[in-house]
């Protein structure tokens, strides 16, 4: 099993351009998890889904980001347009149960 | 609102010595209280949660409602152990983790 699968592993774009960060999670999970990682504030929940329903989205930061889940094996973190600020580690999880969340290797985001 | 705060953003000691990564928390509920770790070039993984008790690795970690603490320990530090390790606290309303902001471990030989 390849767990959960992140494209791409980097992207570095420039400011105002769209950026799309894609997962697909573990066969069977039920829960899908998107999270920034960053120094100052380390890891933080944008968005979660179940059963591919978005369940969560107040730590989405602005308008310029939005997910989707169209089905149960895909998922898709958007940003438009980016900013410098945007600079992160994007992490995807996935879970049956709340707690215990497999997380995907992350893409690092590097907007100039 | 619930809040995780680890206050320590890297703990450094050497190989052999004790080790105590801080966690606090805040929630007007009932807690459910977990670690994660990040070890070097591998994903983030959960090391333990409270309800279990367990004892992976060598560590170990205690609920403390007076203190509203959750801190993670091992009595003999191994290099193996240098990694980035989150406190995460169970929101049972909505069904999801909030993590603290991570300690970063580095044992020393």
């Amino acid at each position: 099993d390849a767990g959960v699968i992140q494209s791409p592993r980097h992207e570095v774009t420039e400011m105002g351009q769209e950026v799309t960060l894609r997962c697909k999670p573990i066969s069977g999970h039920n829960s899908l998890f998107w999270y920034r990682q960053t120094m100052m504030r380390g890891l933080e929940l944008l968005i979660y889904f179940n059963n591919n329903v978005p369940i969560d989205d107040s730590g989405m930061p602005e308008d310029r980001f939005s997910a989707k889940m169209p089905n149960a094996s895909f998922s898709t973190l958007k940003i438009q347009p980016s900013e410098p600020r945007d600079s992160a580690v994007y992490f995807c999880a996935s879970s049956r149960t709340a707690y215990e969340q497999y997380f995907g290797p992350g893409t690092r985001l590097t907007v100039t | 609102a619930q809040r995780v705060t680890q206050p320590e953003k890297l703990l450094s000691v050497f190989k052999g010595a004790p080790v105590e990564l801080k966690c606090n928390y805040s929630y007007s509920g009932s807690p459910e209280l977990f670690w994660y770790v990040q070890y070097s070039r591998q994903r983030l993984q959960l090391l333990l949660r409270h309800i279990s008790r367990e004892s992976i690795k060598g560590f170990t970690a205690d609920l403390n409602k007076g203190e509203t603490s959750f801190h993670l320990k091992k009595p003999f530090a191994q290099e193996e152990d240098s990694a980035m390790y989150y406190c995460a606290l169970m929101n049972t309303g909505f069904q999801k983790l909030v993590f603290g902001t991570g300690t970063r471990l580095l044992v020393s030989p």
